[in-house]
């Protein structure tokens, strides 16, 4: 399986951006990236996800290079409440994922 | 809109002793799943299933029995608790898991389990 790479943790003052960039040069052409994120004593909830193009929704944006050996999770404006663990996940197109996959994630700490 | 349901939200148990988590969810899902998470680290999958009556293991399946004799409810169950079983538990329920690359994973609030 492909495997992704991201920092431990980074830190981000509140109202300003926020790009959060997961490694992934093993990727297949047919693996969909996906960010998840978990807030303090809650279960992970979905962010975003994308195959080629960049997408957005009301989350956030997702930056998928060219090659896509890489890619970029943009919070716009990050408020106290985007603290958490973000995970970059790699999926199979082609369906039949027993389940997720997680590593240990980005730590996103944002200073008031 | 109750969505993934977990229950109990905390639980002490003592080694040996067996005991049910329950998962319900309310969307019509078919797949449904079990997570664990132990401090500083990632989710692991413990077991699934892609609808009523078949369920399959994951990454971590050991001491824990799951069955779905219902769309709703997927309880995991822990047959003789030992002290590495102390964990966060998460169920988590998608429509089917052929669109799991392509939509979304919606997860319960978790379940604390401490096994003294």
């Amino acid at each position: 399986d492909a495997k992704t790479t991201q920092p431990n943790s980074m830190e981000s003052n509140e109202e300003e951006p926020v790009h959060l960039p997961c490694n992934h040069s093993t990727i297949s052409g047919t693996d969909y990236i996906h960010w998840y994120r978990q807030l303090p004593s809650q279960g992970p909830e979905y962010v975003i996800h994308g195959l080629t193009s960049n997408v957005n929704n009301r989350m956030a944006s997702l930056a998928i290079a060219e090659d896509r050996k890489s890619s970029t999770l943009i919070l716009h404006r990050a408020t106290l409440r985007d603290a958490a663990v973000y995970y970059c996940i790699l999926l199979y197109s082609g369906g039949g994922a027993d389940g997720l996959t997680f590593g240990k994630g980005t730590h996103l700490i944002i200073q008031p | 809109n109750a969505g993934v349901t977990q229950t109990p939200k905390f639980q002490v148990l003592k080694t040996g002793q067996s005991m049910t988590l329950q998962c319900a969810q309310d969307m019509n899902h078919e797949y449904m799943s079990w997570y664990r998470q132990d401090p500083g680290m990632g989710l692991r999958l413990i077991h699934y299933s892609v609808g009523a009556g078949i369920t399959d293991q994951g990454e971590v399946p050991n001491g824990y029995n799951v069955s779905r004799s219902t769309t709703e409810d997927f309880p995991l169950r822990l047959l003789s608790a030992a002290p590495s079983q102390t964990s966060v538990y998460f169920c988590a329920s998608s429509y089917s898991r052929g669109v799991l690359s392509t939509g979304e994973l919606f997860f319960g609030e978790g379940s604390r389990l401490t096994v003294l």
